[in-house]
C-alpha cells in the first residue's frame, strides 16, 4: 500500500456497532496481506492474514476482505469494543521477492462508549 | 508463540552521538530481521532487510553508513545510528522471521522510542 502519509484517517464507531476498515494496495504482484493493530508506543500486532487466493477469510471477530481486481483489501470488526481503539495497518508481501511488509497509511479506530 | 524484545525501549541521546538498538527473537531462530522506522502518526517504512550471516539490504533513502546493522547470530540484530540528528527522532521496530515458514509468521518487536536532542 502507498505508505507515505502525514495524517492517519480516523474512523469513529460506538461501542457495540460493526467496524469496517479499508485499504489500498499497490503491488499487483502481492501474494500475502495481513492486518495489524498497533496501540500506541507499542509494536504491531497480527491479527489476520489472507492469501491472495482466497477473498474471504474469518476470525474471531474479524473477517478480512480481498478484491484483486480493485486492489482493495477491508477489516471487518464485529460488535466494537473499547479495546479495539488502535491503529489499523494493512501490510502486503511479494514473497517472490522476500518477505518485507510494506504497509498501509493506516487508520485510527476509535470506539465510543 | 514467538517473542521479540528490543532494548532499549526508550532513549535519549544529544546530537551527534552514536544510539545501538538491540533486537532479539527469544524463543526461535530468526533468520532475517527486517527495520522499520515510523514517524508520528504515520506507517511503518522498511528501513532495511538483514538476514543472518550477510550484509544487510538497505531501501532506496536509508544511509547505510549512518544506520549500520549487524545480525551476527540467529538470535540478536542491532541497529546502531551513528551520528544521530533530532530528525533521526523515531520509532525504530524490528521484526523477525524463520525462512521455509509461512509468509505472515513475522513478529515484531515492541519498538525503541528514540529521542535526539
Amino acid at each position: 500500500g502507498e505508505s507515505v502519509g502525514l495524517h492517519l484517517p480516523t474512523l469513529s464507531v460506538q461501542e457495540g456497532d460493526n467496524s469496517i476498515i479499508n485499504c489500498a494496495y499497490s503491488n499487483s504482484a502481492s501474494d500475502y496481506f495481513i492486518w495489524y493493530k498497533q496501540e500506541s508506543g507499542k509494536g504491531p500486532q497480527f491479527i489476520i492474514d489472507i492469501r491472495s487466493n482466497m477473498d474471504k477469510r474469518q476470525g474471531q471477530r474479524v473477517t478480512v476482505l480481498l478484491n484483486k481486481t480493485v486492489k482493495h483489501l477491508s477489516l471487518q470488526i464485529a460488535a466494537t469494543q473499547p479495546g479495539d481503539s488502535a491503529v489499523y495497518f494493512c501490510a502486503e508481501i511479494n514473497s517472490n521477492s522476500g518477505y518485507a511488509l510494506n504497509f498501509g497509511k493506516g487508520t485510527s479506530l476509535l470506539v465510543t462508549p | 508463540g514467538a517473542v521479540v524484545s528490543q532494548h532499549p525501549s526508550r532513549v535519549i541521546c544529544k546530537s551527534g552521538t552514536s544510539v545501538k538498538i538491540e533486537c532479539r527473537s527469544l524463543d526461535f531462530q530468526a533468520t532475517t530481521m527486517f527495520w522499520y522506522r515510523q514517524f508520528p502518526k504515520q506507517s511503518l517504512m522498511l528501513m532495511a532487510t538483514s538476514n543472518e550471516g550477510s550484509k544487510a539490504t538497505y531501501e532506496q533513502g536509508v544511509e547505510k553508513d549512518k544506520f549500520l546493522i549487524n545480525h551476527a547470530s540467529l538470535t540478536l540484530s542491532t541497529l546502531t545510528v551513528t551520528s544521530a540528528h533530532p530528525e533521526d527522532s523515531s520509532f525504530y521496530i524490528c521484526s523477525a522471521r524463520t525462512s521455509g515458514r509461512a509468509a505472515g509468521e513475522q513478529y515484531f518487536g515492541p519498538g525503541t522510542r528514540l529521542t535526539v536532542t
